[in-house]
């Protein structure tokens, strides 16, 4: 099955600071992969996704990029805030799938 | 805020009772999911369903059990069969059609002692 390992756990930028954080996924027929925010005691939070058929996708400040070839994926926040410290998880779901496979989540701390 | 909705927010048992998390939806989704999430860990799957009725197992679901009787509801029950139930379960739910965005509940913070 699907198997999706996230890069850094914890992160620390400088507020202003650019953030980026990596998934791999192991399913080459994976065809759905969204990045979730979860602030500390509140549910997960749908924040941006990204379809096999596109490369990139950008919403403000937050962009994510997919690479089919290598089988990774990647979040990008531009000029951070300390709203944007909260736990970021990937996750990826395959084609024949009907469920999601979340990564480890990443700790994202803006230091203002 | 999603139309998803857990209780209770906390709960307590002592160990070797069985205790049932309650989630509904009035988004009309078809798709339901139950996931546990331990501190430093990503959200591992209990077990979903993606009709009524129809239930499947997650990656991790030796000592739950899931009931789907309404399209609106699926209770997870945390038998004494768990060997470690403290933790924050989390519900979410997914049109499917179209969009598989899953939409989570508030989540229930189960303690057992």
């Amino acid at each position: 099955g699907e198997n999706v390992e996230q890069h850094p756990s914890t992160l620390s930028v400088q507020e202003g600071d650019s953030a980026v954080i990596k998934c791999t996924y192991s399913d080459s027929a994976s065809n759905y992969f969204p990045w979730y925010k979860q602030e500390l005691g509140k549910r997960p939070q749908l924040i941006i996704d990204i379809r096999s058929n596109v490369g990139e996708k950008k919403d403000q400040r937050i962009a994510v990029t997919l690479n089919k070839t290598a089988k990774h994926f990647s979040l990008h926040i531009t000029e951070t805030q300390p709203e944007d410290s909260a736990v970021y998880f990937c996750a990826a779901k395959g084609l024949k799938e009907d469920k999601l496979v979340f990564g480890a989540g990443t700790i994202l701390r803006v230091k203002s | 805020d999603g139309g998803i909705t857990q209780s209770p927010k906390y709960l307590f048992r002592k160990e070797g009772q069985n205790v049932t998390l309650s989630c509904e939806q009035n988004l009309n989704h078809d798709a339901m999911y139950w996931y546990r999430q331990d501190p430093g860990q990503g959200l591992r799957l209990i077990y979903y369903s993606q009709i009524v009725n129809d239930f499947q197992k997650g990656d991790i679901a030796e000592g739950y059990s899931v009931s789907r009787e309404k399209k609106e509801s699926f209770p997870l029950t945390v038998t004494s069969a768990q060997k470690n139930p403290t933790a924050f379960y989390l519900c979410a739910s997914s049109p499917q059609m179209d969009s598989y965005e899953q939409y989570f509940g508030p989540g229930t913070r189960l303690t057992v002692t």
